[in-house]
């Protein structure tokens, strides 16, 4: 069975510092990698993806992740904290069996201080 | 396009009672899928379709739990003899068949409150 572990119920930040998010996942193998955005009374948007290739993934509003098979991570970092990144963020594994089903974190809650 | 929608946003009802939720997944999406988000955790996977039948339904907590899927689109999750416990937002999500890429598209949840 998948399990993902994320360090940091809460995150909080400066505006204009990095945000770094950390996630750990085990997996007797390679599997797929996300990180899901939701904001209050919103549904789950996702970030950004691994699958193959490029360990180091760009996604949407300035984000990026590496996977790093050794250590079994895949943090989410963001170089400069907007308020806007207000919001709980999900690391997720999936299942590389026919359903493709989602195990997730339990998820960070990051604030941004002016 | 238009993305998944869930319908009630809101319930609120009485222990004991029975409740249906629904999911519009996104047009064409085959395979569909239902979590459920209580407080404070991340979402938990509940049943998954693909088509019309319940490919992998190893996340119903019990047999209270029931979800169909008649026309292989719209999607009703059912809950019978409601707990306390049931209390949670429950999020659908579909995805493209053959998409072995595997994105999910949530839609906003619908959140079940049982007195």
């Amino acid at each position: 069975a998948q399990s993902v572990t994320q360090l940091g119920s809460h995150v909080s930040v400066s505006e204009g510092a990095l945000v770094l998010l950390r996630c750990n996942y085990s997996s007797s193998v390679p599997p797929y990698l996300f990180w899901y955005v939701q904001y209050p009374n919103q549904g789950l948007q996702l970030l950004l993806k691994y699958t193959t290739g490029a360990t180091l993934v760009k996604g949407i509003n300035g984000f990026e992740a590496e996977f790093k098979k050794s250590e079994t991570s895949f943090h989410l970092t963001k170089p400069s904290a907007h308020m806007s990144d207000a919001a709980e963020y999900f690391c997720a594994v999936s299942d590389l069996g026919n359903d493709y089903k989602l195990s997730f974190g339990a998820g960070t809650t990051v604030t941004v201080r002016a | 396009g238009a993305g998944v929608s869930q319908t009630p946003s809101n319930k609120v009802t009485e222990k004991g009672k029975y409740v249906e939720l629904r999911c519009d997944p996104i047009s064409g999406h085959t395979a569909l899928y239902w979590y459920r988000q209580s407080l404070g955790q991340g979402p938990e996977f509940l049943i998954y379709f693909q088509g019309t039948g319940a490919a992998d339904d190893s996340g119903l907590p019990n047999d209270r739990f029931f979800a169909v899927r008649p026309e292989g689109s719209v999607s009703t999750l059912k809950i019978q003899r409601t707990e306390r416990g049931d209390s949670a937002v429950y999020l659908c999500a579909s995805r493209l068949a053959g998409d072995s890429y595997n994105e999910q598209f949530f839609g906003p949840g619908t959140r079940l409150t049982v007195l």
